[in-house]
């Protein structure tokens, strides 16, 4: 799978939309994103994939490049509940293949 | 659907000793997976299964190490002998398929003294 690199921190104040950065700059093209958060003490919980179109769910946005090589997770109001580290994944869909590489992930910090 | 179960939820045992953390996937999912978060390493994934039967288990650390799916309900990862450098979260998720999203439980937390 593709390394992602991702900040290791962001702020955001209360009700603003964040805007996560992922990049990927040796995705294949087969390569779906994926996005999922932890939150202190939980285990990780999933947000939002694609492959190359702009995806949109109750959760966040995800904005792919048109070249696929970085994308831009999107919470659109964010609250305090968003605090969390957010991890960037690329990984196949393919069947039997399952492995997804966590890497550090951007802890962000909604601040009232 | 009650999710991901993990149990027990925190383990604190003594070195050498064995430790059984037990996992209930969501009810219809195909694919298990087993993962140990540390602060130093990250998130780790051990093995997976899909259909309980094993496809990958190169992230197993060591022959200490060993998880099984007797049926579609169940898994268990086992630790014997356990040592205190196996401290750790460890995490079950499941998926409907390999390689859709994964729905993660709420972890183990292990301590071994």
């Amino acid at each position: 799978d593709a390394k992602t690199t991702q900040p290791p921190s962001m702020d955001c104040a209360e009700g603003r939309a964040a805007n996560l950065p992922c990049n990927h700059s040796t995705i294949s093209g087969n390569e779906y994103v994926y996005w999922y958060r932890q939150i202190h003490s939980q285990g990780p919980q999933y947000i939002i994939h694609g492959l190359k179109n702009n995806e949109t769910n109750e959760m966040a946005s995800l904005i792919i490049t048109e070249d696929r090589k970085s994308s831009t997770l999107i919470l659109p109001h964010a609250t305090l509940r968003d605090t969390a580290v957010y991890y960037c994944i690329v990984r196949v869909h393919r069947a039997g293949e399952g492995k997804s590489t966590f890497g550090d992930g951007t802890t962000l910090t909604v601040k009232p | 659907d009650a999710g991901v179960i993990q149990s027990p939820r925190h383990e604190v045992t003594e070195m050498g000793q064995e430790v059984t953390l037990r996992c209930k996937p969501i009810s219809g999912h195909n694919s298990l997976f087993w993962y140990r978060q540390t602060m130093m390493r990250g998130l780790e994934l051990l093995i997976y299964f899909n259909n309980n039967v094993p496809i990958d288990d190169s992230g197993m650390p060591e022959d200490r190490f060993s998880a099984k799916m007797p049926n579609a309900s169940f898994s268990t990862l086992k630790i014997q002998p356990s040592e205190p450098r196996d401290s750790a979260v460890y995490f079950c998720a499941s998926s409907l398929f390999t390689y859709n999203e994964q729905f993660f439980g709420p972890g183990t937390r292990l301590t071994v003294l």
